[in-house]
């Protein structure tokens, strides 16, 4: 049984500063590995999706990539601001197109 | 374009009763899905739907029932509210299943007394 896990649960950086978030899945059969924010008291909004037969994929500031045979995806953020502060959240697709989510990493940027 | 809207936003019910989680969409998508999130837990799939008609269970379907009458529209019913069912609950939209990238509505917020 897939199971997907992100660690850490929260994060706390100073404004400016590129970071990196973690996504680790179990079963490597995976369709595609999506990446998604959620704002407090709000739905969840796509940031990025990656294909698996893709290494990464890029939208402004942020760069996910995913490596099957590892079982990881990571998020990057480059030069981080107050906004991008919120929930991050990866989601594993597996064979029957089900999406199996992570609990999140809470992130707060410092101004 | 309106996206996927739900209502209530907050609720709140004592046990045993019942309810309707509304959910709508306007971008003609046929997949629909129910989630609900409980803190610390990732999303869990309750029910879901790749078109009119067509309905089938998740993960965590008990105490839940959902019918899809049209493209735009997939209400969840909660039978008989117990406590366990607090949650958040969001719906979702796509044009194809898991595949396609996910349309979340803001989610309504259930308390069970």
């Amino acid at each position: 049984k897939q199971e997907v896990t992100q660690i850490p649960a929260a994060l706390s950086v100073p404004e400016g500063e590129n970071l990196v978030l973690n996504c680790s899945f179990t079963d490597s059969a995976i369709y595609n590995l999506q990446w998604f924010r959620q704002d407090p008291g709000k739905g969840l909004t796509s940031l990025l999706l990656i294909q698996s037969s893709q290494r990464e994929q890029t939208s402004g500031r942020l760069n996910a990539s995913l490596d099957k045979s590892s079982g990881r995806s990571t998020l990057y953020i480059a030069a981080s601001q107050p906004g991008d502060s919120a929930t991050y959240l990866c989601a594993a697709v597996d064979s029957n197109y089900q999406l199996i989510w992570g609990a999140g990493t809470k992130l707060i940027i410092k101004p | 374009n309106a996206g996927v809207t739900q209502t209530p936003k907050f609720q709140v019910l004592k046990t045993g009763q019942s309810m309707t989680l509304q959910c709508a969409q306007d971008m003609n998508h046929e997949y629909m899905s129910w989630y609900r999130q409980d803190p610390g837990m990732g999303l869990r799939l309750i029910h879901y739907s790749v078109g009119a008609g067509i309905t089938d269970q998740g993960e965590v379907p008990n105490g839940y029932n959902v019918s899809r009458s049209t493209t735009e529209d997939f209400p969840l019913r909660l039978l008989s509210a117990a406590p366990s069912q607090t949650s958040v609950y969001f719906c979702a939209s796509s044009y194809g299943e898991g595949q396609e990238t996910q349309y979340f509505g803001p989610g309504t917020r259930l308390l069970v007394l």
